[in-house]
């Protein structure tokens, strides 16, 4: 068990929805990364948060958001929901210091089905 | 497009044999590897991460890198069922300051047969 906790485990929503998502990071860590997992695939990374703002972002549209609160936990907030959004949403935990980010460690996972 | 290509596989080997998973990165200026280990329907699991040319031993594990090649391996010792899942590589981007991007290949199946 690596500590970073999500929720919920699945999820199902139809097109056009909104979807929220949780990850509470491990004792320790200051940065919260978002994955998002499509069947068969490796997982892609979405964006990092870091001291509650954005650190970095993959090739995902604007319809991805995120938060990160003072605790370090994350939200991660898809609009309008299309159904290519199906996959295993993962949030990492990590250290950011000395001005280099440490080793990921995973949660276990949204599932989110788009129906 | 940075890259980070794996053989899907599956890869199939008999219990107690030496599995080796092979995987080749894009970006020469890459300085941090990681092998993850995912079951099916789970989160991946970190096994191993490696900055250096040459081995790292951890256990039944050995993680092999080669930055002039641009290649890194995970060599798994007396392999056992357990050890059957999806082993993903992932590159640290280059380039991406101090997010920590990791690039993942699809992963190579593993199954070790009793």
């Amino acid at each position: 068990e690596t500590g970073v906790t999500q929720s919920p485990t699945h999820l199902i929503k139809t097109r056009g929805q909104q979807v929220t998502l949780r990850c509470s990071s491990q004792s320790g860590h200051n940065t919260v990364s978002w994955y998002q997992q499509a069947l068969g695939q490796g997982p892609q990374f979405i964006f990092q948060y870091y001291r509650e703002e954005e650190n970095g972002r993959g090739n995902f549209p604007p319809r991805f958001s995120g938060l990160q609160f003072p605790n370090y936990s994350s939200e991660l907030n898809v609009n309008a929901l299309e159904l290519d959004d199906s996959a295993l949403y993962l949030c990492a935990s990590s250290r950011l210091k000395g001005g280099s980010t440490d080793t990921q460690y995973f949660g276990p996972g949204t599932r989110l089905t788009v129906l | 497009q940075k890259e980070v290509e794996q053989n899907s596989g599956p890869l199939s080997v008999p219990e107690g044999a030496i599995a080796s998973l092979n995987c080749t990165y894009s970006d020469r200026g890459s300085q941090s590897f990681f092998w993850y280990r995912q079951y099916s329907g789970k989160s991946p699991e970190l096994i191993m991460f490696i900055y250096s040319n040459g081995d790292k031993e951890d256990g039944r594990f050995t993680a092999q890198l080669n930055k002039a090649s641009q290649y890194v391996s995970l060599l798994i010792r007396d392999s056992q069922p357990s050890d059957s899942a999806t082993y993903l590589c992932a590159v640290n981007e280059v380039g991406s300051g101090n997010t920590g991007k990791l690039i993942f290949g699809q992963g190579t199946t593993l199954q070790v047969k009793p």
